[in-house]
This record gives structure tokens, sequence and C-alpha cells, in this order.
């Protein structure tokens, strides 16, 4: 079936810093890729999508694009914000039910 | 727009107890499901409908039943509470293929 593999965490990093944080896929044909985030005491919610190949989304100064050849979807942000600290998953969607990363916690020390 | 919405946001029972978690979304969405997040963890699939009078079971159902009479509503009944189901539960749905999942706010459950 298909599955997502999630870089583990946690990551610190210091205000202004570049952010990764991998994704990368098993699945047949093409599915579509999401990144959501989830602040503390909160569900997830939505920060990015792309739905076919070499697809950029982007939201609030981050990045990932849909890369079919490595099956991968990671995650930069340019300079990490304070605000930025929260869990992030990573979801592929092809079929029912949806698959998601196990999730990578980030923090962002001042 | 509310969203999907969960009730209740806490809620504590002893060994035994049953209770019933309740979802609902305005959205119209066919896709609905159930996840629990322990600390420190991930989100693991308990049960998942894939529109009114269609259930399936996900990673961990095991003590919990779902049904889904409505496009609206579904609910998440834990039938004899254990210790190892303290957890956060989390409802979400979802519209058509390219639609993000739409989460509620969670219900922390403590089972003591």
């Amino acid at each position: 079936g298909d599955s997502v593999t999630q870089m583990e965490g946690p990551v610190t990093l210091s205000e202004e810093a570049f952010l990764t944080i991998n994704c990368t896929y098993t699945a047949t044909g093409y599915p579509s890729l999401f990144w959501y985030v989830q602040y503390p005491g909160e569900g997830l919610q939505l920060l990015l999508k792309a739905t076919k190949a070499d697809d950029k989304g982007s939201n609030k100064g981050f990045e990932a694009t849909y890369r079919k050849e490595t099956t991968s979807f990671h995650l930069e942000k340019g300079s990490v914000q304070v605000s930025d600290s929260a869990v992030y998953f990573c979801e592929i969607r092809r079929n029912t039910p949806l698959v998601f990363g196990k999730g990578t916690r980030l923090s962002v020390i001042a | 727009n509310a969203g999907v919405t969960q009730t209740p946001k806490f809620q504590v029972l002893k060994t035994g107890q049953s209770m019933t978690l309740q979802c609902a979304q305005d959205m119209n969405h066919e896709y609905m499901s159930w996840y629990r997040q322990d600390p420190g963890m991930g989100l693991r699939l308990i049960h998942y409908s894939v529109g009114a009078g269609i259930t399936d079971q996900g990673e961990v159902p095991n003590g919990y039943n779902v049904s889904r009479s409505t496009t609206e509503d579904f609910p998440l009944r834990l039938l004899s509470a254990a210790p190892s189901q303290t957890s956060v539960y989390f409802c979400a749905s979802a519209g058509p293929k390219d639609s993000p999942l739409h989460f509620g706010n969670g219900t922390r459950l403590t089972v003591t």
C-alpha cells in the first residue's frame, strides 16, 4: 500500500536559519501531496499542497516541490521564526484512507 | 462557516465506562475520519468513512465503533474505556480528491 516516510525530529533551529523537512513517498501513479502544520493545542491545518509533478506549493514563506523522479515533497523555508515552532505532517493522497507521515516537531529558538 | 466541530473538548472517564465523541461538519464532505494522537507521536487512524452508510477500519480500530447515518455526522463510540485509550482525538473531513483535510480542534480524553 501507499506509505510516507517523514524526517524524524525533533528539529531545533535558531531564528533565521534555513529549514528542510524531508518527505518521501511510495505510491503508484500521481498522488496529491500536502503539508500540514499543528500548533500547540490545536488540530492540523493545511500549509501547502501540490497536485501534479513539478508543481510548487507555497504559503507563509514555506515551499515544497512535487518531485516525481525522486518521489519526494520536501518542505523548506529560507528563514524560520520562533512562531514557526510546531509539528509538521506530510500527507499523500491517491485513494482512501489518507496516509500521513509521523510528524516532525520543529522548535525555533531566538 | 463552522467547519468541523468536535464535542466535548475534554472528558474524563473511569475504566469500563462508555461514551460517544461527537463530530459534525457543514461542508458537505463525503470523507470523514477519526485519529488519535498520543503524546509526542503522530496520528493514528481509527476509522474512516467515504460516505453516508459506509465505514471502514483504520490502523487502530479495536475498542471503538463508528456509524455514518448522515453526511454531516460521524460519531466515535468508546465501548468500554481503558487507560490505553487516554489520548487526544481528532476528527477530520475532506472534499473531492485534491481538497485538504479539515480538522476539528480535538477532544482530550483521560481514562482513569
